[in-house]
This record gives C-alpha cells, structure tokens and sequence, in this order.
C-alpha cells in the first residue's frame, strides 16, 4: 500500500523558535495532503489542506501566520510551527491523497510528530 | 455538514469473545466510511473501507464492519478479539457530493481493552 512519512517523529523546541515538520508520499503522487492535530486522549482536528503549487486552505480558528504549510512538490509538504509556545505541543499528523484507482482520493496517513514546546 | 458519532468513549472485552465497535454518520449524500486504529504515539492505520456494493466489507486483521443506510450506521465487529488489538479506534466519513470531498470528518474515538 501508499506509503507516508513524516520527520523527525518527535522534537522538543524552546518557546519562541520556529519547527518545521516534512511529510512526504514515499511511493505515490499527493495533490493534496491534510494536517491535523491530535491533542492527548481526543480525535484528530483538520488543520489544513494542502494543495500542491498553492496556497493552503485553512479550517476555521486555525492561525495561518503561525502554522505555515508549503506544498511545493507532489510528494512533500511542510508545516512550520512559527514562534512556538507551549500550547502548542501536541501530536501532528499528515496524510496524503492517492487518486488511484480512479477517484478513490483515499487517505494515507504518517505515523505523526510529537512536538513538545519547552 | 457531515458528521460522525462514536457514542462509547471504552469498549471492554475478553479475549476470544466477539467485539463491537460503534459508529452512526450523518452525510447528505452516499457517504464513503472508513475505519482507522491507532496504536500509541503512531498515526493512523487504515483497516476498511465502503465505498459501495456488499454492505459488509472486511478488512485487515480479521476486523469486519456492515454499512446500515436505514440506521446510518457502520458499526466496526470481530468474531474472536485478541489482546493486541487493544488500540484506539477512529470511524470517518466523507462526502464525495460535497465541495472539499477528500476531507475526512473524524469521530472522536472509542478505545477497545481486550484483557487477557
């Protein structure tokens, strides 16, 4: 099956830098990836959709200044935590969408990121 | 707006005996569903999906689910439940009729204890 992958798996930053998390479709092409966020015992919350060679499409009361997403090829995307603070610290998680077969447009997803803002 | 609901936060069982996982959606049109697990600090691993035809789709690791339409639900089943499959459990759904038709709309998870 499609395989995703993300890096690093886990990073700890001091409050106020910047990280940026890769997500990559190892052996398919992604038009579009999505990000989410997984904070402790709870469900995934859409950040964003990512759609190769334009700008990301943000879900509402997410901050587009402060979690930068770049789509620049079919086959990585990338979120950069701007001036970080500890809220948030969270597990993030990407997946990307293969079209094949025809329209199927499912899911892969990558094993996540923990962040951890110190 | 589609939407799921996992109406049990913990689902217990013992090993060997048959579990249930419970899922209803909410969608205006033919919803695509899924069934995710995950294991801790891992992302999310697909194990089934409807898209349409038999009602009743099976999948990986022996899990098995039946898509109702009169009761909208899609509920998540295995005839004998092992100990590893202790995880967290994510019903999703999709809208193919609707604009943005990749999002995904997530339940907000059951988690499944099988003990020993």
């Amino acid at each position: 099956g499609a395989v995703v992958s993300q890096h690093p798996s886990w990073v700890i930053c001091k409050s106020g830098t910047s990280v940026k998390i890769e997500c990559r479709s190892l052996d398919f092409q992604a038009t579009t990836m999505f990000w989410y966020r997984q904070f402790p015992k709870q469900s995934l919350m859409l950040m964003a959709t990512s759609n190769e060679g334009s700008k990301a499409t943000y879900e509402q009361g997410v901050e587009k200044d402060k979690f930068l997403i770049n789509h620049a090829s079919l086959t990585l995307s990338t979120l950069t935590v701007t001036s970080a603070h500890p809220e948030d610290s969270s597990f993030y998680i990407c997946s990307a969408s293969d079209p094949r077969p025809y329209g199927s447009y499912e899911q892969y997803f990558g094993p996540g990121t923990r962040l951890t803002v110190t | 707006a589609q939407s799921v609901a996992q109406p049990e936060d913990q689902v217990n069982v013992a090993e060997g005996n048959p579990l249930t996982v419970k899922c209803t959606y909410s969608v205006s049109g033919n919803p695509y569903l899924f069934w995710y697990v995950q294991y801790p600090n891992r992302g999310l691993q697909f194990l089934l999906k409807y898209i349409t035809g038999d009602n009743l789709v099976k999948g990986s690791y022996g899990f098995e689910a039946e898509f109702n339409k009169s009761q909208t639900s899609f509920h998540l089943k295995k005839p004998s439940a092992l100990v590893s499959d202790s995880a967290l459990y994510f019903c999703a759904v999709r809208d193919p009729q609707n604009t943005g038709f990749q999002k995904l709309v997530f339940g907000t998870g059951t988690r499944l204890l099988v003990s020993p």
